[in-house]
């Protein structure tokens, strides 16, 4: 079975571009979570979605940022526009909610680098 | 005060050697406690998960003091595999869903 699929998996772009990174969450898996890693904050929960909605954004750093998922198979994180202090790998992982036994699975991440 | 606060490292042992890792929790209403392991430039994986009454896996021993707000990884043993970052990482209260990471601790091993 695939496991969590994040595209790109690289991302060079100039400060100000728009940056929009995609997640498909392993099938059946009713949370998505999007967290950023950096060497000087560790790993952040940014937002999570429980079938398909919102229930916790507290963790999107600003207005630049914004999160969707359309459909339970797919989820989209937006930086627009790009600073340089957003470079990081930003992962995305989905877990099985009624039977989560703390298990979440992470996507490869998508590196950016903003410049 | 960072919600979960580990020892950043690195650990260099020798193989065969036992390490013991450490992390500070600072919400007492915490429910659940994990170990995620995060080889370089990987995703995280679950190591395994802490009960309250400790726990073991094979060379790996878990173990969680709620009322210092402790939890311990301990490494018997160690493998050059076993080289990696050791995020300790807890759930506040509401379940297994929300999962704070610490900064994680390196570990390399060495022949």
């Amino acid at each position: 079975d695939a496991g969590v699929i994040q595209s790109p998996r690289h991302e060079v772009t100039e400060m100000g571009q728009e940056v929009t990174l995609r997640c498909k969450p392993i099938s059946g898996h009713d949370y998505l979570f999007w967290y950023r890693q950096t060497m000087m904050r560790g790993l952040e929960l940014l937002i999570y979605f429980n079938n398909n909605v919102p229930i916790d954004d507290s963790g999107m750093p600003e207005d630049r940022f914004s999160a969707k998922m359309p459909n339970a198979s797919f989820s989209t994180l937006k930086i627009q526009p790009s600073e340089p202090r957003d470079s990081a790998v930003y992962f995305c992982a989905s877990s099985l909610g009624q039977q989560n036994t703390g298990e979440l699975f992470f996507g490869e991440g998508s590196r950016l680098t903003v410049l | 005060r960072k919600e979960v606060e580990q020892d950043p490292g690195p650990f260099n042992v020798p193989e065969g050697a036992t390490v013991a890792f450490n992390c500070t929790y600072s919400n007492s209403a915490s429910q659940s406690f994990f170990w995620y392991r995060q080889d370089c430039r990987k995703e995280p994986k679950l190591l395994m998960s802490v009960y309250s009454s400790g726990n073991e896996d094979g060379r790996f021993t878990a173990q969680l003091n709620r009322a210092s707000q402790y939890i311990s990884l301990l490494i018997r043993d160690s493998k050059l595999s076993d080289s990696a970052t050791y995020l300790c990482v807890v759930s506040p209260s509401g379940g297994y869903n929300k999962l704070i990471f610490g900064a994680g601790t390196r570990l390399a091993v060495h022949p």
